[in-house]
């Protein structure tokens, strides 16, 4: 089982939906990170967390460290919007760092 | 455009070959990471290096190498190559050496194809 699951894997919805993407892990994190992967395979941070929530633009996460789960929303969803949406949870382990793990990703597309 | 540079865009090589792909961080970035993204695998980090020096490491091969130089640009050897080392290369570039707090700017990624 990937330490760090997400769902859904795939998403097709209507412009203007309020859009929902889940991600759970199931180990200590010091930090869970969102990405956005374009269709043409660049790669851009979107957000970090390491607790309550975040804001920028039509874009929110969350995350609850108790229940080890984040949610990103999308607002007012936008076919610019389609892309590839990463979680990767951080953690320290007794070596030290282990940099980020990564989920599968959510496929969005958000048709006109 | 993230500031970071990869080179080269693509690569093509037949297996038990060595390729060396290289990056250059944003300027005044110290941190550099590698990313493999394959079909199968999705994203894996694979290491990191802080102003020179090594400073964590994930799922990297024996047969992979990396190191960052004094200008702070990397590279990243990757030896008798293998079918299945076929992916997208990324490296990301942040000002400090905190994955947990720094925001990781990514290159356009190095794709490798092992025939």
């Amino acid at each position: 089982k990937n330490e760090v699951e997400q769902s859904p894997q795939n998403l097709t919805a209507q412009e203007g939906e309020f859009i929902t993407i889940n991600c759970s892990y199931s180990v200590g994190i010091s930090a869970l990170h969102w990405l956005q992967q374009h269709p043409g395979g660049g790669i851009v941070s979107l957000f970090m967390l390491s607790s309550g929530k975040k804001k920028h633009g039509r874009l929110i996460a969350t995350i609850n460290i108790q229940e080890k789960h984040s949610s990103l929303h999308i607002t007012a969803s936008h076919p610019r919007d389609s892309a590839v949406y990463i979680c990767a949870a951080f953690r320290y382990s007794g070596g030290g760092a282990d940099g980020l793990t990564f989920g599968k990703g959510t496929h969005l597309i958000i048709q006109p | 455009d993230s500031g970071v540079t990869q080179t080269p865009k693509h690569l093509i090589t037949a297996t038990g070959q060595r390729v060396t792909l290289r990056c250059s961080p944003r300027s005044g970035d110290l941190s550099v990471y590698w990313y493999q993204q394959s079909l199968d695998q999705g994203l894996q980090f694979l290491i990191q290096y802080y102003n020179g020096e090594e400073r964590a490491k994930g799922n990297i091969l024996e047969r992979f190498s990396a190191q960052q130089f004094p200008d702070l640009h990397s590279e990243l050897n990757l030896s008798s190559l293998e079918l299945g080392d076929s992916a997208l290369y990324f490296c990301a570039s942040s000002v400090g050496g905190q994955t947990s707090t720094d925001t990781q700017y990514f290159g356009p990624g190095t794709r490798l194809t092992v025939l």
